[in-house]
Formats: structure tokens, C-alpha cells, sequence
């Protein structure tokens, strides 16, 4: 059980590129969330998925864009990087009933620098 | 409507000491309110949390105590430990309401080193 994984751990990308970050989770979870964190700051909520087929924005969803096409998967796509999403991105996932229900799951991170 | 102040932004204290984390939120519809600790290189972990029907909930070392009336939370960790160096985050959600996603709204995090 591997909970909730990312990959990959470290990227460098330069302006412009585009680049999708993996996020995959074994918990069953309905909920899954993407976040990023910048240096000394909070979580900012960037998309999230209430279930398969199913994703809205978060509060911060400019660049990015995500698909849910299975329980299991919740990909994060980059289509122009620019030095403003450097950051550090974690995936997240919670369930829909019981304690999980409220209880949020985090994966490891990545790093990502667009330079 | 959203925002969860958190404060200070980083702490020294001594080992056996008492580390205290203070949350301020606006939005009265949040009705879930987690602490995440989180280790350098390493993704938030959820380390106690608390509903607002209950003013103090104790696990272990750790203390959630919540005004209502105030909007304020707080994070007490007691006989402070160098392992308990880390990053706290406060949050919030509306964690009954599941077709709002259950949503954290984070605080800024407050850096925290305990001195051995």
C-alpha cells in the first residue's frame, strides 16, 4: 500500500516547455486535490476532483490544467512553464465517508524550477 | 471570505517547552479545522484536528484549543522535543458539506525549532 506517490520528484524546465506531473493513489479515494507550495508560504489549492470524469478550479488553477479519468490518477498538465510556477506541487486525496471523509492524504512533492 | 491567518510565522523554543500556534479564520461556514506538520522534503502529514463543537481536544503532547465566538484556533505542543522540529500548518474546510470537495484553506505555516 503505497498511498499517495508522485512523480517525478525533480524537474527543471525552461520557459515555455510544458510538462504533466503524475500523481497516483492506491487508498481508493474519491478526492483527490492538487497543491502547490511556495518557498515559506502555505498550501494554495490549484484544481481538485470530486471523482472520475469530474475535476473544478481551486484558487489558484491559471497554467495548469488536470484530468481524472480514473480513480487511481489525477495528472497535473503545464502547458507554457514560466518562472512563476516554480514551486514545489503535492498531490493530495481524501475519502467520502467515515474519518477519511474530512481527512486529507499527501503525497511526497515535486520540485519544480522553470528557468 | 477564505483566508486562515496563521501566526507567528517561526518560533524558538527549548526542549520542554511549550510551543504555541495561533489561527484566525473568517469565514463562519468552515466546520473542520486540521493541523498538518510537515518535515523538510517532505509532503504535510495531518496531526490532530478538531470540529467546532468542542472547545479543547488533547492527543498526546499535542492541544487544539477553539474559540467560535473568536474565530480562533490554537496548536499548543507541550514538553516541546527537538523531533518536533517542523513546519505547522493550520487549515480549514467545510468539512460537511461534501459537494464543496471538502477544501483546505491553509495558513502560512509557522517554522518551528526546538533548542535542545
Amino acid at each position: 500500500n503505497a498511498g499517495v506517490t508522485q512523480t517525478p520528484k525533480f524537474r527543471i524546465l525552461k520557459i515555455g516547455q510544458s510538462m504533466t506531473l503524475q500523481c497516483t493513489q492506491d487508498m481508493n479515494h474519491n478526492y483527490m486535490y492538487w497543491y502547490r507550495q511556495d518557498p515559506g508560504m502555505g498550501l494554495k489549492l490549484i484544481y481538485y476532483s470530486v471523482g472520475a470524469g469530474i475535476t473544478d478550479k481551486g484558487e489558484v488553477p491559471n497554467g495548469y490544467n488536470v484530468s481524472r479519468s480514473t480513480t487511481e490518477d489525477f495528472p497535473l498538465r503545464l502547458e507554457l512553464a514560466a518562472p512563476s510556477q516554480t514551486s514545489v506541487y503535492f498531490c493530495a486525496t481524501g475519502g467520502t465517508s467515515g474519518r477519511a471523509s474530512v481527512e486529507q492524504y499527501f503525497g511526497p512533492g515535486t520540485r519544480l524550477t522553470v528557468t | 471570505q477564505q483566508q486562515v491567518k496563521q501566526s507567528p510565522q517561526s518560533l524558538i523554543v527549548q526542549k520542554g517547552g511549550i510551543s504555541i500556534i495561533n489561527c484566525a479564520y473568517e469565514n463562519t461556514a468552515f466546520d473542520y479545522f486540521p493541523w498538518y506538520q510537515q518535515f523538510p522534503g517532505k509532503g504535510p502529514a495531518l496531526l490532530i484536528a478538531i470540529r467546532p463543537d468542542v472547545s479543547e481536544k488533547k492527543e498526546g503532547r499535542f492541544t487544539i484549543s477553539f474559540n467560535k465566538s473568536a474565530k480562533q484556533f490554537s496548536l499548543h505542543i507541550m514538553d516541546s522535543q527537538p523531533g518536533d522540529s517542523a513546519t505547522y500548518f493550520c487549515a480549514a474546510s467545510m468539512g460537511s458539506r461534501r459537494a464543496a470537495g471538502n477544501k483546505l484553506t491553509f495558513g502560512g505555516g509557522t517554522r518551528v525549532l526546538v533548542k535542545p
